[in-house]
């Protein structure tokens, strides 16, 4: 079973914000990801934060982390259409050549006009 | 950049039949992995490789064989493919130390039937 938890769709019209949800639950973990799927393509990584941070803003994007509810959100302000796709939330315990990421279900975005 | 390379992009196999998918990256990274994605599921760790010459099971590594050639290439081999075997395959590779950042191939579809 996975350790990480996400919802598995979210709804948006186009211009509001979006908020996607995760819940993990190694308290251990170093670096927490956010990473998108467009269909037909691989995972690239959105945006990342360490795990001292509370809050990490890149342009549209805010991520927030409360650690001691292990909750994990990403913020999209402004969605748009391009924003369809699914996003994966992820953790990591050591950064060292045997860490391994550990994925969550992926939340699938439909941006609707 | 080319990034991770996989190869094939689709394959369609008959149960019992035996193949190998090819992974390949020029970023000069230690560790590299094999994922399965199926729908619901998110992504899966079937085998990883923490540098060359070393393997490790993931999750699911019933039914699957790996081989790391060389610090580039990382290859998953079915021997006798099942229809429980039908996913999209993600190579993936990570330099050791920094964010952790995982770096995706664009997918390997195959179809057992």
């Amino acid at each position: 079973g996975e350790d990480v938890e996400q919802s598995l769709f979210l709804s948006v019209r186009e211009g509001d914000s979006s908020v996607i949800n995760c819940t993990y639950t190694d308290s251990s973990s170093t670096y927490l990801y956010w990473y998108k799927q467009e269909p037909g393509a691989g995972l690239q990584l959105l945006t990342y934060i360490f795990s001292n941070m509370d809050m990490k803003q890149d342009q549209r994007l805010t991520v927030l982390l409360n650690k001691k509810d292990k909750h994990l959100s990403l913020r999209i302000a402004d969605t748009q259409t391009g924003d369809s796709a699914i996003y994966f939330c992820a953790e990591i315990f050591t950064t060292d050549s045997w860490g391994k990421l550990q994925f969550g279900a992926g939340t699938q975005v439909v941006v609707t006009p | 950049n080319a990034g991770v390379t996989q190869t094939p992009k689709f394959q369609v196999l008959k149960t019992g039949q035996s193949m190998t998918l090819q992974c390949a990256q020029d970023m000069n990274h230690n560790s590299m992995y094999w994922y399965r994605q199926d729908p619901g599921m998110g992504l899966r760790l079937i085998y990883y490789s923490a540098s060359e010459g070393t393997t490790d099971k993931g999750e699911v590594p019933n039914g699957y064989n790996v081989s790391r050639l060389n610090k580039r290439e990382f290859s998953l081999r079915l021997e006798s493919a099942a229809p429980s075997q039908t996913s999209v395959y993600f190579c993936a590779s990570r330099a050791t130390g920094g964010t952790g950042e995982l770096f995706f191939g664009e997918g390997s579809r195959l179809t057992v039937l």
